[in-house]
């Protein structure tokens, strides 16, 4: 069976632009979390969807992030305009109603 | 509030070496879960075990274990006779299991294990 499905893997552009994340989570899983890594604040839960809804945003930065569900097999997280404190590794998890997250491999996004 | 504490920031070993990474949580939740992923050099985040709180059986899979006890909150980790390859960054873990609350997992801050040929 297919993993958690996250590109672009790896992702550098400059500030100010628009950057756009992806995850296919595992099929049949309804909820899908985004959380992001830093050194310094370790794993951070930004969002999270149930049955493609979002249930709770509290730990998206600011309005310069945004993330979608428009259906059960691909969500987005957005950034724009980013910044080079938005550098991190972003990584998008899955799970059944009760159940493990399993996380994809994560995309490392640099912001110069 | 759930909290998980991974005391240990770092921790080195000599291959073949046993070692323990600790794990003590807080919930006022009756029922949760407790879980242990690995991150390896390459990055990506590995399920590895899935405790219920109402299970402190300990498990062994190969030359892992894992030892709960509820009295004392932890939920610790053994890598028995360490390989170089178990060298990683360990997450200690913890989430309700009721719908309605939080849906949250609660990661530790991690364990950093260098085993050394």
């Amino acid at each position: 069976d297919a993993g958690v499905i996250q590109s672009p893997r790896h992702e550098v552009t400059e500030m100010g632009q628009e950057v756009t994340l992806r995850c296919k989570p595992i099929s049949g899983h309804d909820y899908l979390f985004w959380y992001r890594q830093t050194m310094m604040r370790g794993l951070e839960l930004l969002i999270y969807f149930n049955n493609n809804v979002p249930i709770d945003d509290s730990g998206m930065p600011e309005d310069r992030f945004s993330a979608k569900m428009p259906n059960a097999s691909f969500s987005t997280l957005k950034i724009q305009p980013s910044e080079p404190r938005d550098s991190a590794v972003y990584f998008c998890a899955s799970r059944l109603w009760t159940g493990t997250q399993y996380f994809g491999p994560g995309t490392r996004l640099l912001v110069l | 509030a759930q909290k998980v504490t991974q005391a240990q920031t770092e921790i080195s070993v000599v291959e073949k070496e046993d070692v323990t990474l600790d794990c003590v949580y807080e919930t006022r939740d009756t029922t949760y879960y407790l879980f242990w992923y690995k991150q390896p050099p390459s990055g990506e985040l590995v399920f590895l075990i899935r405790r219920n709180s109402f299970d402190e059986q300990n498990e062994i899979s190969g030359r892992y274990s894992w030892n709960f006890q509820k009295s004392t909150s932890s939920f610790n980790f053994t890598i028995t006779a360490s390989q170089v390859v178990d060298s990683a960054v360990y997450f200690c873990a913890l989430s309700p299991t009721t719908q309605g609350g939080s849906e949250k997992l609660v990661f530790g801050k991690g364990t950093k294990l260098t085993v050394n040929p």
